[in-house]
């Protein structure tokens, strides 16, 4: 079956650590964004790319890094730069633009 | 960029009644708007999308419309079930975006039995 698999799905972090969450998806979709949930807040955007080895700061990006070296993978490394992690960890892809995006079932990253 | 604005953050309806849920955007280049539906502990799923082209769209029991001059668009689901309860979230993209999806800060829909 296609679709987009975030893992893992909960997440323990000790301060000053950097974890990284996983991102993939099999359905041949060139645009991979990341966006951080917060109750109250929506989605907000930190990171997003639109091709291979390409990627764009959103606009939460502080505290947050990625890669693009494959179109199947998109990772997000939490550094210890980010002062409030805590949050539920959303993974998304697209076919093109302005075409339905396809969510993971998301990762939720404690700090303890 | 685009900012979006979704009303209310919470609503209450009883079984059968209907919810609307309504939404305003900012850039005028938006074409593209979706509705999602998120329940607990999920990611977010695409329940209708609509375009600028069309006014009005319909799928069984919800329905999305959109005026571009207001800039405004929103979710219609009638004969509510219990089911139906989760967080809802519409978007807008389009040109002036990078057609990057930006996302209302979402509606908790409680359907009450």
């Amino acid at each position: 079956d296609g679709g987009i698999t975030q893992s893992p799905k909960y997440l323990f972090r000790k301060e000053g650590q950097n974890v990284t969450l996983s991102c993939e998806q099999n359905l041949n979709h060139d645009a991979m964004y990341w966006y951080r949930q917060d109750p109250g807040q929506g989605l907000r955007l930190i990171y997003y790319s639109q091709i291979v080895n390409d990627f764009q700061k959103g606009d939460i990006a502080e505290g947050y890094s990625v890669s693009r070296e494959k179109k199947e993978s998109f990772p997000l490394t939490v550094t210890s730069a980010q002062k409030n992690p805590t949050a539920f960890y959303l993974c998304a892809s697209s076919s093109n633009r302005n075409t339905e995006a396809f969510f993971g079932q998301g990762t939720r990253l404690t700090v303890v | 960029g685009e900012n979006v604005e979704q009303h209310p953050s919470t609503l209450s309806v009883q079984e059968g009644d209907s919810a609307v849920i309504k939404c305003t955007y900012s850039d005028s280049a938006s074409n593209y708007f979706p509705w999602y539906k998120q329940e607990l502990g999920k990611g977010p799923q695409l329940i209708i999308d609509i375009r600028s082209n069309v006014g009005e769209k319909k799928d069984q029991r919800i329905a999305v419309t959109l005026n571009k001059t207001a800039k405004h668009f929103s979710l219609h689901i009638t004969e509510t079930q219990p089911e139906d309860s989760a967080v809802y979230f519409c978007a807008a993209s389009g040109p002036g975006g990078s057609y990057i999806p930006t996302f209302g800060r979402g509606t908790s829909l409680i359907v009450h039995p």
